[in-house]
């Protein structure tokens, strides 16, 4: 089956640090991926859809200038949270848009816990 | 703009018993629509999806869903839970084929031995 990656899996820093997450889809293409953010106990809300070879498109109120995202190839999608402070403490899910044919689906990442002290 | 509900937070059988979890969607546009399981500290597997085909739509481990357009719901069953069933739902709602997917707010649920 389809697999996407993360890395890392979990990741803590410093407030004001900045963090990269990747998100790579293993064994398939994707021209989109999407990164979504997770707080506990909640569900899972989208911040933006990430496209290969052009900017990424954000939801309303994510900042995109503190959060980078690159899609330079067909397999990876890297989110950079910039300055990060403790209210940015969450679970990162990206996940990887499949089409083959009739099939149309996304696969998620196992995920990327951030935890911002 | 398209919403998902899903009503109760928390959904809690017993081993061997009837699972029902609900979801009620909006959309402007015929649906696309999913229920995700998600396991403590993972990213979130696909149980199963309505694509405007069979109204039944059987998943993995033995969950399947009814898509019932006049009630605008997307229940999840499945007939005997087991222990390893204990996890967290999501249902979700796409336009235009499983881009940009709006996710209810999701159901745990807990097994009793």
């Amino acid at each position: 089956g389809a697999v996407v990656s993360q890395h890392p899996s979990w990741v803590i820093c410093k407030s004001g640090t900045s963090v990269k997450i990747e998100c790579r889809s293993l064994d398939f293409q994707a021209t989109t991926m999407f990164w979504y953010r997770q707080f506990p106990k909640q569900s899972l809300m989208l911040m933006a859809t990430s496209n290969e070879g052009s900017k990424a498109t954000y939801e309303q109120g994510v900042e995109k200038d503190k959060f980078l995202i690159n899609h330079a190839s067909l397999t990876l999608s890297t989110l950079t949270v910039t300055s990060a402070h403790p209210e940015d403490s969450s679970f990162y899910i990206c996940s990887a848009h499949l089409t083959i044919g009739p099939i149309r689906e996304q696969f998620f990442g196992p995920g990327t816990r951030l935890t911002v002290l | 703009a398209q919403s998902v509900t899903q009503l109760g937070s928390h959904v809690s059988v017993s081993e061997g018993a009837l699972v029902l979890l609900r979801c009620n969607y909006s959309s402007s546009v015929p649906p696309y629509l999913f229920w995700y399981v998600q396991y403590p500290n993972q990213g979130l597997q696909l149980l199963l999806k309505y694509t405007s085909a069979a109204t039944l739509v059987k998943g993995i481990n033995g969950f399947e869903a009814e898509f019932k357009k006049s009630e605008t719901s997307f229940h999840l069953t499945k007939p005997s839970a087991h222990m390893s069933d204990a996890a967290e739902y999501f249902c979700a709602v796409s336009e235009g084929g499983a881009q940009k997917l709006v996710f209810g707010q999701g159901t745990r649920l807990t097994i009793n031995p």
